[in-house]
């Protein structure tokens, strides 16, 4: 166990439709980032949040969007689904930024399966 | 610009011979290097991260790795393989002094036969 939590575990939903995904770090980690894992793109970057503030952004898509709360959990949203966003979400946590290596901890992840 | 390639979508190997997954990565900047393994329908855990300190890093379950940095090499090595060494391996790098992105290989898939 990673001490990063991740609901739901799973998630069906419709086409054209909204949804949030929610992270929990592990404690006293700043550091959220978020990844989409499919079998044709495999493990992609979506974005990283540091303390509340948004530090770099990957592929993701303009109707996905992300933040990261002052108690530090973070949401991904997406909306207006498509069949390919069904993927494996990953959460990642680590408790700084810089000064060398930094090891990111992962949650068991979100499976979304848009119908 | 980083990248990663990880140069082998599948690898098979008897149980109890050695592991050689090999991983090739770019960097603009001073890498921090890490493999982690993905079990089915598991998240991701850290097997090992490469800190500088030394060229070989050990890491857990027996797993080794060895920085070359003429070749920009980074391959993941075991002695021996065991039936649950059976997963998805990643090879990571991201930058050593941000640290804000990361970037993933498209993994190796290890089966191991008994």
């Amino acid at each position: 166990d990673s001490g990063v939590t991740q609901t739901p575990k799973h998630l069906i939903t419709a086409t054209g439709q909204r949804v949030t995904l929610r992270c929990s770090p592990r404690s006293g980690d700043l550091s959220v980032y978020w990844y989409q894992q499919s079998l044709d793109q495999g493990l992609q970057f979506l974005i990283h949040y540091y303390n509340g503030e948004e530090r770099a952004k990957g592929n993701i898509l303009e109707r996905f969007s992300a933040q990261q709360f002052p108690d530090l959990h973070s949401e991904l949203n997406l909306s207006s689904l498509e069949l390919g966003d069904s993927a494996l979400y990953f959460c990642a946590s680590s408790p700084r930024v810089g000064g060398g290596p930094i090891e990111q901890f992962f949650g068991p992840g979100t499976r979304l399966t848009v119908l | 610009a980083q990248s990663v390639t990880q140069l082998d979508s599948h690898v098979s190997v008897s149980e109890g011979t050695p592991v050689l997954l090999r991983c090739n990565y770019s960097s603009s900047y001073s890498p921090s290097l890490f493999w982690y393994v993905q079990h089915p329908n598991k998240g991701l855990q850290l097997l090992l991260k490469y800190t500088s300190a030394a060229t070989l890093v050990k890491g857990i379950n027996g797993f080794e790795a060895e920085f070359k940095k003429s070749e920009t090499s980074f391959h993941l090595t075991k002695p021996s393989a065991h039936m649950s060494d059976a997963a998805e391996y990643f090879c990571v790098v991201s930058d050593a002094n941000t640290g804000n992105q990361f970037y993933f290989g498209t993994g190796t898939s290890l089966t191991v036969i008994p």
